[in-house]
């Protein structure tokens, strides 16, 4: 079974720049979730999907950030403009349900100069 | 709101020592807690579940609800056991919120 993929794997860009992450999850998962992880802290939830709806956005920077599941399958992520403090690796996982064991992708690790 | 607070930030135990690293919660129901891990150069994945109960790589964990605790043990470490372990939690519906702790990072001295 394959698991979740994600693209690029490093990016580095100026500030005020734009960029996007991929997310391609596993076949057959209902629910994906996007994280920040900051150097030194645990993945903070920034929006999480329960098939091409959106179940928590809470914590996503929307004034920044935004993210689309078409069709309920991949995902997109992006930040339009970028700021120093964006530097971090975002996660992608998914899960068959919300409250389920989530699979995580390998990352992409992003920093704003 | 929903929160997860893993105190120690850093652990350290020689081989074939107990190890517990531990993890609390707060949240005003019944959660889903887990125990992920991560192994140097791999992805984040899951090592146990609550509701499982099942004892992994030697690893258990025993919810609290009383304590609002949800530690990880395990009675004799071993040198793989090394790797950055994360507390997390759900809510237990399709809507589950999903909340991580900081992490611990278990070092297990030969």
């Amino acid at each position: 079974e394959a698991g979740v993929a994600q693209s690029p794997r490093y990016k580095i860009i100026e500030k005020r720049q734009s960029v996007a992450f991929w997310c391609n999850p596993i076949s057959g998962h209902a629910t994906l979730y996007w994280y920040q992880q900051i150097l030194g802290q645990g993945p903070k939830l920034l929006i999480q999907f329960q098939n091409n709806g959106v179940v928590d956005d809470s914590q996503l920077p929307k004034d920044r950030f935004s993210a689309e599941r078409l069709k309920g399958v991949d995902s997109t992520l992006k930040i339009q403009p970028a700021k120093l403090e964006d530097s971090a690796v975002y996660l992608c996982a998914s899960s068959l349900g919300g409250g389920d064991e989530q699979f995580f992708g390998p990352g992409t690790r992003l920093t704003v100069l | 709101a929903q929160r997860v607070t893993q105190p120690e930030k850093l652990l350290s135990v020689f081989k074939g020592a107990p190890v517990e690293l531990k993890c609390n919660y707060s949240y005003s129901g019944s959660p889903e807690l887990f125990w992920y891990v991560q192994y140097s150069r791999q992805r984040l994945q899951l090592l146990l579940r609550h509701i499982s109960r099942e004892s992994i790589k030697g690893f258990t964990a025993d919810l609290n609800k009383g304590e609002t605790s949800f530690h990880l043990k395990k009675p004799f470490a071993q040198e793989e056991d090394s790797a950055m372990y994360y507390c997390a939690l759900s809510r237990p519906t399709n809507a589950g919120k999903s909340t991580f702790g900081d992490g611990t990072t278990l070092t297990v001295k030969p």
